[in-house]
């Protein structure tokens, strides 16, 4: 079945440092994927999503590229703000059979000042 | 624009009484309507979804319902709530006329505590 597989966290950095959230997935097909930010206490938002191979997505300094060839999704940041502090999800869309997304545990980021 | 609100923000419940979420959408219609529940420090898990009036699909079996009367009203329910029910119980929704790849919107959630 569909699965994805995220950094363990929790993740602490400083301001301003450069960040890597690794993200691996299995699927049958061609999935879409996405990344989630949930800030504390609130829903999920959709950060970014790609939904072919090579697809970068971007949203607030946030990118990341969809590879299919090491079935990866990694979310990168140049420079991290305080304001980043969120956990973040990976997940994937599939419409071979198990139309549903399907998540990743989530990984807590903290940055600080 | 589009909407979704999930009421209420908190609740705290005793063990074994009973629970009702909702969930409703604004500004679109016939969405794919689903429920999570987040627990403490783990990630979401699907508990429901449905893709019309009437039509729920459960994916785990446990003591919870879901209910759709109307096309954008989406209710989580239990007769007798456990201590395991603890959690954050996430409502999101998506089109169901852009084809199958398809981004879910989520509510601002409801932290539920079972004492």
């Amino acid at each position: 079945g569909d699965s994805v597989t995220q950094m363990e966290g929790p993740v602490t950095l400083s301001e301003e440092a450069f960040l890597t959230i690794n993200c691996t997935y299995t699927a049958t097909g061609y999935p879409s994927l996405f990344w989630y930010v949930q800030y504390p206490g609130e829903g999920l938002q959709l950060l970014l999503k790609a939904t072919k191979a090579d697809d970068k997505g971007s949203n607030k300094g946030f990118e990341a590229t969809y590879r299919k060839e090491t079935t990866s999704f990694h979310l990168e940041k140049g420079s991290v703000q305080v304001s980043d502090s969120a956990v973040y999800f990976c997940a994937l869309f599939s419409n071979f059979g198990n139309e549903k997304l399907t998540f990743g545990t989530g990984t807590r980021l903290t940055i600080i000042p | 624009s589009q909407t979704i609100h999930q009421w209420p923000a908190t609740l705290v419940q005793p063990v074994g009484s009973p629970l009702s979420l909702e969930c409703t959408v604004e500004g679109t219609s016939n969405p794919n309507l689903y429920w999570y529940r987040q627990a403490a420090g783990r990630g979401l898990q699907l508990l429901f979804y449905s893709v019309g009036i009437g039509q729920i699909s459960s994916e785990v079996p446990q003591n919870l319902s879901a209910s759709r009367p109307q096309d954008r009203q989406f209710i989580l329910s239990s007769k007798k709530l456990l201590l395991s029910d603890s959690g954050f119980y996430l409502c999101a929704w998506s089109r169901r006329d852009r084809g199958l790849q398809e981004t879910q919107y989520f509510g601002p959630g409801t932290r539920l505590l079972v004492l």
